[in-house]
């Protein structure tokens, strides 16, 4: 079975200040995992993947996330949050499910950046 | 620029009424979805293609139907059996839907808002 599950609903970050989105994951098999963001009545946009090459991977717009196989985490970072970056970011994972690709979304977290 | 195209962006449907969203692509990719979001649930798939004429059931696919025609567009009916359709709804593609390729990317229009008159 496949899950993904994102720790937080809402984050809230003073602008300037680091961001942290959480994200775990479970797997039969080596997955691809996938960070996306959505603004307000938007489609959702690719923020970066990884792929089983390196373990910490870089986004755009200076997102970054960390691929941690014994914690089955896949955590969204980025060192200094802007305005532009209040959205809503989901944590996706793809993997093989009956020959076939299998992609699952979490339920999402909602970042605020305050003034 | 490629991309997808999702219209009308924002529809009203009427009590009894079946209502068709379209979605088109030129990114040349042979698998689409159908996405519906709904508040704190994330997306749910409602159907996807990996080939033309040739569509599968998602998740929560009971009150709706889609067709293949062609590569390029993949048209979702909201029928009037769908009893709670209020949602926002996402048409997305990728290269292939195939198990070699699960590290592909989804690319996503920008939603149609679906409402009850």
């Amino acid at each position: 079975a496949q899950s993904v599950t994102q720790l937080d609903s809402h984050v809230s970050v003073s602008e300037g200040t680091p961001v942290l989105l959480r994200c775990n994951y479970s797997s039969s098999y080596s997955p691809s995992l996938f960070w996306y963001v959505q603004h307000p009545n938007k489609g959702l946009q690719l923020l970066l993947k990884y792929t089983s090459a390196a373990t910490l991977v870089k986004g755009i717009n200076g997102f970054e996330a960390e691929f941690k196989k014994s914690e089955t985490s896949f955590h969204l970072t980025k060192p200094s949050a802007h305005m532009s970056d209040a959205a809503e970011y989901f944590c996706v994972v793809s993997g093989l499910s009956g020959g076939y690709q299998k992609v699952t979304f979490g339920t999402g977290t909602k970042l605020q950046v305050i003034p | 620029d490629g991309g997808i195209t999702q219209s009308p962006k924002y529809l009203f449907r009427k009590e009894g009424q079946n209502v068709t969203l379209s979605c088109e692509q030129n990114l040349n990719h042979d698998a689409m979805y159908w996405y519906r979001q709904d508040p704190g649930q994330g997306l749910r798939l409602i159907y996807y293609s990996q080939i033309v004429n040739d569509f599968q059931k998602g998740d929560i696919a009971e009150g709706y139907s889609v067709s293949r025609e062609k590569k390029e567009s993949f048209p979702l009916t909201v029928t009037s059996a769908q009893k709670n359709p209020t949602a926002f709804y996402l048409c997305a593609s990728s290269i292939v839907g195939i198990a070699a390729y699960s590290n592909q990317p989804q690319h996503f229009g920008d939603g149609t808002r679906l409402s009850i008159l």
